[in-house]
């Protein structure tokens, strides 16, 4: 059973912080990383995905990918309070495999 | 505008009834999902599809049913075999190629 861990949170940070946001995952052969924002009572979209090791970033999020240590992070720098959210992490394992979700992790930035 | 189209945005139902959600994309993806979501949980697969007439099981698909007839269209039919049906359900596409989803608004059934 593929499994996608997440901190189980909630997560506080002050508004201008860097929130940063964990996933691992047991396939080793996971070649596909999303994270999703989901506001309360909102669908999730799609926030970054990464596909190769290191940093990938856009504006404030940066994700991080270590496929060996099978870990990939969310960092939201400066946070503001319209970050508050839930955030999933998701991973696939090929190019034609589903998606298996994490539960989410809960953030709240505090102005 | 491209996107996802899930109706009803809310839906009652009484218990021994079958319900059909409504899932329509005009973005020209291949596959198509049909998710669940219950309070404070992650997102469980009901079923997929990557290709007209062909759809696959999920993991939690007893109790529901699906059809793929048209590249745009991906309905839902909850029945009454399914013993909990209370729960946001969430349709989704995407390009096989990448993997990233692209979600509708949610359809949320609530069983009387």
């Amino acid at each position: 059973q593929k499994e996608v861990e997440q901190n189980s949170g909630p997560l506080s940070v002050p508004e201008g912080a860097i929130a940063s946001l964990n996933c691992t995952y047991s396939d080793r052969g996971s070649q596909s990383f999303f994270w999703y924002r989901q506001y309360s009572g909102k669908s999730p979209e799609l926030i970054m995905s990464i596909y190769s090791n290191g940093d990938k970033e856009d504006g404030r999020f940066t994700a991080q990918l270590n496929k060996a240590s099978q870990y990939v992070s969310l960092l939201i720098r400066d946070s503001q309070p319209s970050d508050s959210a839930t955030y999933l992490c998701a991973v696939r394992a090929g190019a034609n495999s589903k998606l298996t979700f994490g539960k989410g992790i809960t953030l709240s930035v505090r102005p | 505008d491209g996107g996802i189209t899930q109706s009803p945005k809310y839906l009652f139902r009484k218990e021994g009834q079958n319900v059909t959600l409504s899932c329509e994309q005009n973005l020209n993806h291949d596959a198509m999902y049909w998710y669940r979501q219950d309070p404070g949980q992650g997102l469980r697969l009901i079923y997929y599809s990557q290709i007209v007439n062909d759809f696959q099981k999920g993991d939690i698909a007893e109790g529901y049913s699906v059809s793929r007839e048209k590249k745009e269209s991906f309905p839902l039919t909850v029945t009454s075999a399914q013993k909990n049906p209370t729960a946001f359900y969430l349709c989704a596409s995407s390009i096989i190629s990448t993997g990233e989803l692209f979600f509708g608004e949610g359809s949320r059934l609530t069983v009387l």
